[in-house]
């Protein structure tokens, strides 16, 4: 398997701009996760989803950030309008269940820099 | 409420030393916990993890971990530090399976030749 996928890796964008963060978990992981990294917060989930359904977005900071998980290969998380404290890096991350418990396989990251 | 925390923001080790980077948790649960280890401009990867199995758990790259209830520990370590082992690494705790996963604040280890 491939790990979990995202795209883009880098992205630089100017306020204002809609910005939409893509991620391809790891086939049959049942959760899927999404994190912010900044040096000022550390690592913060935003959302988490089962099955394709959202379980836990109460660390969506606010209406501008939206997350879909369409089907069980593919999430998307977008972020309308962007503004320059939205910078930071976004990793995606899955976990399975029945495979491998308690582990959560995590991207590569988007570095995302608003400007 | 789950907390994570981790004493010392960066550590530096020579080459052969010791590796203790600390962590101490809060949970209302047993807890899961893990430690992850992030290279510069790397996802994180899992070194370790605890799941009420044994309380010394063992995990990749020679480092281990134990976990203390009575100290709400979980502190990881290595007999002898190599340069390759220079990175941020992260404790995390989780209440169950398939459930968030809340990081401390991480802590940067560096070695020096």
């Amino acid at each position: 398997d491939a790990g979990v996928i995202q795209s883009p890796r880098h992205e630089v964008t100017e306020m204002g701009q809609e910005v939409t963060l893509r991620c391809k978990p790891i086939s049959g992981h049942d959760y899927l996760f999404w994190y912010r990294q900044t040096m000022m917060r550390g690592l913060e989930l935003l959302i988490y989803f089962n099955n394709n359904v959202p379980i836990d977005d109460s660390g969506m900071p606010e209406d501008r950030f939206s997350a879909k998980m369409p089907n069980a290969s593919f999430s998307t998380l977008k972020i309308q309008p962007s503004e320059p404290r939205d910078s930071a890096v976004y990793f995606c991350a899955s976990e399975g269940l029945a495979g491998d418990m308690n582990e959560q396989f995590f991207g590569p990251g988007t570095r995302l820099t608003v400007l | 409420a789950q907390s994570v925390t981790q004493l010392g923001s960066h550590v530096s080790v020579s080459e052969g030393a010791l590796v203790l980077l600390r962590c101490n948790y809060s949970s209302s649960v047993p807890p899961y916990l893990f430690w992850y280890v992030q290279y510069p401009n790397q996802g994180l990867q899992l070194l370790l993890k605890y799941t009420s199995a044994a309380t010394l758990v063992k995990g990749i790259n020679g480092f281990e971990a134990e976990f203390k209830k009575s100290e709400t520990s979980f502190h990881l370590t290595k007999p002898s530090a190599h340069m390759s082992d220079a990175a941020e690494y992260f404790c995390a705790v989780s209440e169950r399976q398939g459930g968030k996963l809340i990081f401390g604040q991480g802590t940067e280890l560096s070695v020096k030749p």
